[in-house]
């Protein structure tokens, strides 16, 4: 049973333009939301996480909306970069369940200069 | 701060032989660690998750006496791979907490090749 669920699969955005990537989740018991960027050949890394209390949290280019009445949550990488291209995932954990993170299926982003 | 560093990063062996993964957190200490394994192309697959000085909690599906973690200190664990054989050929990330508590911080992953 997929818990987290992504979309797209990829993307193609052009320089300059919004990259955006939903995800959608189904545990309610879940209460920490990262996003991860993973290059090939490389660990993933966090980019940017929000806690359900919040709607929306941006940290430079990067911003999560959160509608916790939908189970979704989304990132928008603002002024996409040739730099930004790679894989980025979701993840949702919740903290009695020792943390474990529950990842997307991965959305691969190619910028296009 | 909280880099987290996996060796080897790349391991190719014939079937059947052991392989170990090491995981060290470099400047934490890290009271639980978990190791992932991801295929070409599709998200990371949680193996298990290990606690200093405890045994390991391993995922449904996944062969404990195949894949043995030992966690024996607070910066170190380490991932065996028994006996391996070419369906074992993966990529295997692990990821450390400082406390238990988000957020993971993970290692740059080993390549591991069985022939």
């Amino acid at each position: 049973q997929q818990q987290v669920k992504q979309s797209p699969q990829s993307l193609i955005v052009q320089k300059g333009g919004i990259s955006i990537i939903n995800c959608a989740y189904e545990n309610t018991a879940f209460d920490y939301f990262p996003w991860y960027q993973q290059f090939p050949g490389k660990g993933p890394a966090l980019l940017i996480a929000i806690r359900p209390d919040v709607s929306e949290k941006k940290e430079g280019r990067f911003t999560i909306s959160f509608n916790k009445s939908a189970k979704q949550f989304s990132l928008h990488i603002m002024d996409s970069q040739p730099g930004d291209s790679a894989t980025y995932f979701c993840a949702a954990s919740r903290g009695p369940a020792g943390n474990k993170l529950t990842f997307g299926g991965g959305t691969r982003v190619l910028v296009k200069p | 701060g909280a880099v987290v560093s996996q060796h080897p990063s790349w391991v190719i062996c014939k079937s059947g032989t052991s392989v170990k993964i090491e995981c060290r957190s470099l400047d934490f200490q890290a009271t639980t660690m978990f190791w992932y394994r991801q295929f070409p192309k599709q998200s990371l697959m949680l193996m298990a998750t290990s606690n200093e000085g405890s045994k390991a909690t391993y995922e449904q599906g996944v062969e404990k006496d195949k894949f043995l973690i030992n966690h024996a200190s607070l910066t170190l664990s380490t991932l065996t791979v028994t006996s391996a054989h070419p369906e074992d050929s993966s990529f295997y990330i692990c990821s450390a907490t400082p406390d238990g508590a988000q957020p993971q911080h993970f290692g740059d992953g080993t390549r591991l090749s069985i022939l």
